[in-house]
């Protein structure tokens, strides 16, 4: 299986800032790689698919990019209701498969 | 606007067979574009893909669960299910339904139910 690491697994921030975080595969998924958003007890919300095409109705303020192992999540500037922990999930292969988890918390 | 729907048993004997269902309105479970997917979450921890189906029948499945899964689908209702055998408590978690859009290749899950929680305990 391909193993997907995120980092941090935790962030503190203000809102306002920029934070990105980071997404690695364990081997090449070229643009196979999506980002979900989670707020405590409910379901993930789907953000952005292949790196960096963002759902349609998801704030500009989320950018996502890289491509081959290393793929990073950027909230340009954080607002209240971005708090919360986010998700990389490849599918380059059909053994889909996500990273562990960044919770974004408020500084 | 898409809606998917877990209902099935909160809790299971271990050993036993976990079975979920989830209905899909606002949309044909049909559509040739989209694929229909179980997903699972333990308390505290990250995702788990278990396993998709399309509405021929077609399914694939997470390797590590295999032996033991089968999703199958009932396009006349508009639904499909899961079921789970020989569970053990590490199988206790939240069960989530999801529609997945395939990209060919790539792919990606843009709806998903609200979530069922299974714990398994005698």
């Amino acid at each position: 299986d391909i193993q997907m690491t995120q980092s941090p697994s935790s962030l503190s921030a203000s809102v306002g800032d920029r934070v990105t975080i980071t997404c690695r595969a364990s081997q090449s998924i070229s643009s196979y790689l999506n980002w979900y958003q989670q707020k405590p007890g409910k379901a993930p919300k789907f953000l952005i698919y292949a790196a960096s095409n963002l759902q349609t109705g998801v704030p500009s303020r989320f950018i996502g990019s890289g491509s081959g192992t290393e793929f990073i999540l950027t909230i340009s500037s954080l607002q209240p209701e971005d708090f919360a922990t986010y998700y990389c999930q490849q599918s380059y292969s059909t053994r889909y498969t996500f990273g562990q988890g960044t919770k974004l918390e408020i500084k | 606007q898409v809606q998917l729907q877990e209902s099935g048993p909160g809790l299971v004997k271990p050993s036993q067979t976990l079975s979920l269902t989830c209905a899909v309105s606002g949309g044909s479970i049909s559509s040739d574009y989209y694929y229909w997917t179980w997903i699972r979450q333990p308390a505290g921890k990250g995702l788990e893909w278990i396993g998709r189906i399309y509405a021929s029948g077609n399914t694939n499945y997470n390797p590590s669960l295999k032996s033991r899964v089968t999703i199958s689908v009932d396009t006349s209702k508009n639904q499909f299910s899961l079921k789970l055998s020989s569970v053990t408590a590490a199988d206790t978690a939240v069960y989530y339904c999801a529609r997945g859009f395939s990209l060919e290749p790539g792919a990606y899950f843009d709806y998903w139910g609200q979530g069922a929680l299974v714990t398994v305990s005698s």
